[in-house]
């Protein structure tokens, strides 16, 4: 299995909605991703995680919460997002723990709509 | 921090030609430089990378060259195929640095 998935993707959600982006892989990563990807430009590194621990955080709003279960799993909790924040959100896994020179493996992303 | 700069931002050739695809970046530190290729409604996946102590490298279709000296690395696509249309970004990175460094993507488009 070489894939990243993520659910769901698609999602729209008001401004006062609570909602979770999930993101699931099982070749053994250690480090898992969040990026935001407006259109047309590249994407954003918002979060790192690092051997299950949140090791880079991009100054992201406090309205975009992390979290990493397991080695395999990785959810962006979504709380009183503002329409500026739609976008693609991408999650991504490496084989070590973050090294940024390592190969970055993709999920298709969760298009996310906030109305 | 790094500045990737990536050219042209759009790029359309005739099926069967090549496509050349130009990065710049400012720190010279960095000593990896993947590519990756974006299709429409996908997330973006790594085509083929390089590392600084290598001056070219080549899978197939596709090539890598890297110049060291001048700051710049490019992405050669030869006998292009519709299937290649897509959007690339080139980026760059350097060991402990706590983040990859995007170009602003090309639209490359092979007219059948």
């Amino acid at each position: 299995d070489t894939e990243v998935t993520q659910t769901p993707k698609h999602l729209v959600m008001g401004m006062t909605n609570k909602k979770s982006l999930k993101c699931e892989q099982h070749m053994g990563h250690r480090a898992m991703y969040w990026y935001k990807q407006k259109a047309k430009k590249p994407p954003e590194l918002m979060f790192v995680y690092s051997y299950e621990k949140l090791s880079i955080n991009e100054s992201v709003p406090s309205r975009f919460s992390p979290e990493c279960p397991n080695s395999s799993l990785l959810n962006l909790h979504l709380h009183a997002l503002q329409p500026e924040d739609s976008a693609l959100y991408l999650c991504a896994s490496s084989l070590n723990g973050g090294a940024t020179n390592e190969k970055l493996f993709f999920g298709s992303g969760t298009q996310l709509s906030v109305l | 921090g790094e500045n990737v700069e990536q050219h042209p931002s759009t790029l359309s050739v005739q099926e069967g030609d090549s496509a050349v695809i130009k990065c710049t970046y400012s720190d010279s530190a960095s000593n990896y430089f993947p590519w990756y290729k974006q299709e429409l409604g996908k997330g973006p996946q790594l085509i083929i990378d390089i590392r600084s102590n290598v001056g070219e490298k080549k899978d197939q279709r596709i090539a890598v060259t890297l110049n060291k000296t001048a700051k710049h690395f490019s992405l050669h696509i030869t006998e292009t195929q519709p299937e290649d249309s897509a959007v690339y970004f080139c980026a760059a990175t350097s060991t402990g640095a706590n983040n990859l460094f995007f170009g602003t993507g090309t639209r490359l488009t092979v007219i059948p």
